[in-house]
């Protein structure tokens, strides 16, 4: 099954733009890449989605390499607001159907 | 809009109770559902989930089960809780792909 690689945590300012790698070296072909940001007690909340190349919307990038081996989520001029646990989800082919398999995820705090 | 519940918010049980939590999608037709468990400071794991009604595939055997009985209600079950089964309980669904989307705001199970 894929597994995904994030750094545990990270630390940043206020005001600066952060940029969280994700591996997964056994994505599947037709797979998308999804972000999500989780707060505490609260459910993931979906942040943005690619397949390739470049995305953005109102609040992140996404940059994914031709490889698709690695996809960098990009937030920029991050707020205090925005520590959080932010995870990246691909799937992987198995038995026919896809498997979607969270990694640990990447802790951002901010500092003021 | 589309709106997912789940309830209760939070949880005590004895070891060896019986456990019923509810999930309900609403704005949505055949929705994807899925059951997720997150342990304290961990990522999320994936239980249970369907395509339609009747259909549970099951990815961690355990003492939990999940039926889904309409079309937008998915309840996780279980005869008999162990302590391994606290955790933060998520209910997520999506529409088109096989990626959760949307997660509700989760059931905090505490087993004493």
């Amino acid at each position: 099954l894929a597994k995904t690689t994030q750094p545990i945590s990270m630390d940043s300012y206020e005001g600066q733009e952060v940029n969280i790698t994700c591996s997964h070296n056994n994505i599947a072909t037709n797979d998308y890449i999804t972000w999500y940001q989780q707060f505490p007690s609260q459910g993931p909340r979906f942040i943005i989605q690619g397949y390739k190349t470049k995305v953005t919307n109102e609040v992140a990038s996404l940059f994914i390499p031709a490889d698709r081996k690695s996809s960098t989520l990009s937030l920029p001029r991050v707020s205090l607001s925005d520590t959080a646990v932010y995870y990246c989800l691909v799937g992987t082919e198995g038995s026919g159907t896809y498997k979607y398999i969270f990694g640990t995820g990447t802790r951002l705090k901010v500092l003021a | 809009s589309q709106t997912i519940h789940q309830w209760p918010a939070t949880l005590v049980q004895p070891v060896g109770s019986p456990l019923s939590l509810e999930c309900t999608v609403e704005g949505t037709s055949n929705p994807n559902l899925y059951w997720y468990r997150q342990a304290a400071g961990r990522g999320l794991q994936l239980l249970f989930y369907s395509v339609g009604i009747g259909q549970i595939s099951s990815e961690v055997p355990q003492n939990l089960s999940a039926s889904r009985p309409q079309d937008r209600q998915f309840i996780l079950s279980s005869k008999k809780l162990l302590l391994s089964d606290s955790g933060f309980y998520l209910c997520a669904w999506s529409a088109d792909t096989d990626q959760p989307q949307h997660f509700g705001d989760g059931t905090r199970l505490s087993i004493l």
